[in-house]
Parts: C-alpha cells; sequence; structure tokens
C-alpha cells in the first residue's frame, strides 16, 4: 500500500543541535512537503520540493532546509536547532493533479528541542 | 495572502444530531482557489476528506457535504445525522487556483458522544 512514512515519531534535540527529519513516499509523486503544526494553529508550510534535487521556500523557512535527493525521500534539516522549533511536524506527498491536488500525509514527527 | 479560518477549536455533539463546522477563506491570488476538508481520525494521519474547485459546487463524501459558496467566502462542512466514528479533527483549506501549495485553517475538534 503506497504510504508516507516519517522517522523518528519523536525526537528530543538540544538547543544547538543538528537535527534531521526523514520523509520517505511510496507513492511514486513528484511534490512532496514539509509542514509544522503547533497547538492552536494550522499547519503551516516550511519547505517543498517538485522532484529530486528541487527545494522551494514556504511560509516559514527560517531556520530549516531541505533536501530531495531522490523521488522518495525527503529530508528536513535544522542545522541549529531552537526550543522555538519544538513542534510535531508532518510530510506529505501530492498527487500533482491539474488542478487541486490532494495531499497524503505521514504520521508526524514530534520534536522537542530542549 | 491567502488564509483560512476555522472560528470553532471543538466541537461537541451527540450521536444523532446534525453538524456544522464553520470554515470562511480570504484568497488574494487569480482567480477562485480551490476548497478542501482534511480530517484526522484518531491514531491515523491526516487524509483528504473532500474538496471542490468549482464555485457554486458540493463535495461530498462519507454522509459530509460542503458548498464553496464564493458570496460568502465560505466552504462549512454540513452532516445531517453524526456518528460517533466521525470524531476526528477536521481542517478546512484551500490552494490557489494556480499554485500546488495549501493553506489549513486551525483546525475543530470534533467529538460526538454516544
Amino acid at each position: 500500500e503506497a504510504a508516507v512514512t516519517q522517522s523518528p515519531r519523536n525526537k528530543v534535540a538540544v538547543t544547538g543541535g543538528k537535527v534531521t527529519l526523514s520523509c520517505n513516499q511510496t507513492n511514486n509523486h513528484n511534490n512532496m512537503y514539509w509542514y509544522r503544526q503547533d497547538t492552536g494553529h494550522g499547519l503551516r508550510l516550511i519547505h517543498y520540493s517538485y522532484g529530486a534535487g528541487s527545494t522551494e521556500k514556504g511560509d516559514i523557512p527560517d531556520g530549516y532546509k531541505a533536501s530531495r535527493p531522490s523521488q522518495e525521500n525527503f529530508s528536513l534539516i535544522l542545522e541549529l536547532a531552537t526550543p522555538s522549533q519544538t513542534s510535531v511536524y508532518f510530510c506529505a506527498s501530492g498527487d500533482g493533479g491539474a488542478r487541486a491536488e490532494t495531499l497524503y500525509f505521514g504520521s508526524g514527527t514530534r520534536l522537542t528541542v530542549l | 495572502g491567502d488564509s483560512v479560518t476555522q472560528t470553532e477549536g471543538q466541537v461537541t455533539v451527540s450521536e444523532s444530531k446534525s453538524l456544522i463546522i464553520n470554515c470562511t477563506y480570504s484568497a488574494t491570488s487569480i482567480g477562485y482557489p480551490n476548497l478542501f476538508w482534511y480530517v484526522r481520525y484518531p491514531g491515523e494521519g491526516l487524509q483528504l476528506l473532500l474538496k471542490v474547485i468549482t464555485a457554486g459546487q458540493k463535495g461530498s463524501s462519507r454522509g459530509f457535504e460542503a458548498t464553496y459558496n464564493k458570496e460568502a467566502t465560505s466552504f462549512h462542512l454540513q452532516k445531517a445525522s453524526v456518528q460517533e466514528s466521525d470524531s476526528a479533527v477536521y481542517y478546512c483549506a484551500l490552494s490557489p487556483s494556480n499554485y500546488n501549495v495549501l493553506y489549513f485553517g486551525s483546525g475543530t475538534k470534533l467529538t460526538v458522544e454516544p
């Protein structure tokens, strides 16, 4: 069954440390996205990609980098983690529909930065 | 910029009663946006419930309906008779007409009481 898998499910990091969140999709979708969700807020877009080798900035990219080494994998990198980056992170792949693509989400990664 | 507003953070309804979850949007991009409802059931990932890409049209799925009202800039989610299994968090979202990026509302947690 096609799926979007995120790892790790939970992560505790120290301030100033490097954190890498991984996402793998078996949907064969070109588009992939990283969102974060904080209590009382909707999902906010951090970075996205239209295919291997491409990354684009979303609405809140500061403090984050993204890497898309292959069709299947899309990573979110926090080079110098800060407590304000404590959040739940969601990865999604998009079917690239001509109008209004559908997104398929992973189960999320809960990141705590101490 | 484009945005979505859900005014109710939590809604509690008795089983077999009717439901409406409010959603209004603001879109500044050219053309009419595409509108979506996504849902997260307990223990599951976020998934598409329904979408409507044409103003004035209605979308439906699993007994839920939503009508794209461009005059009122609304996309309320309704169901005539809810079940316990409908308990979940519901997110309204939009994408600009010419751009495959989703903007989410803050979500409404629905609890259906037996």
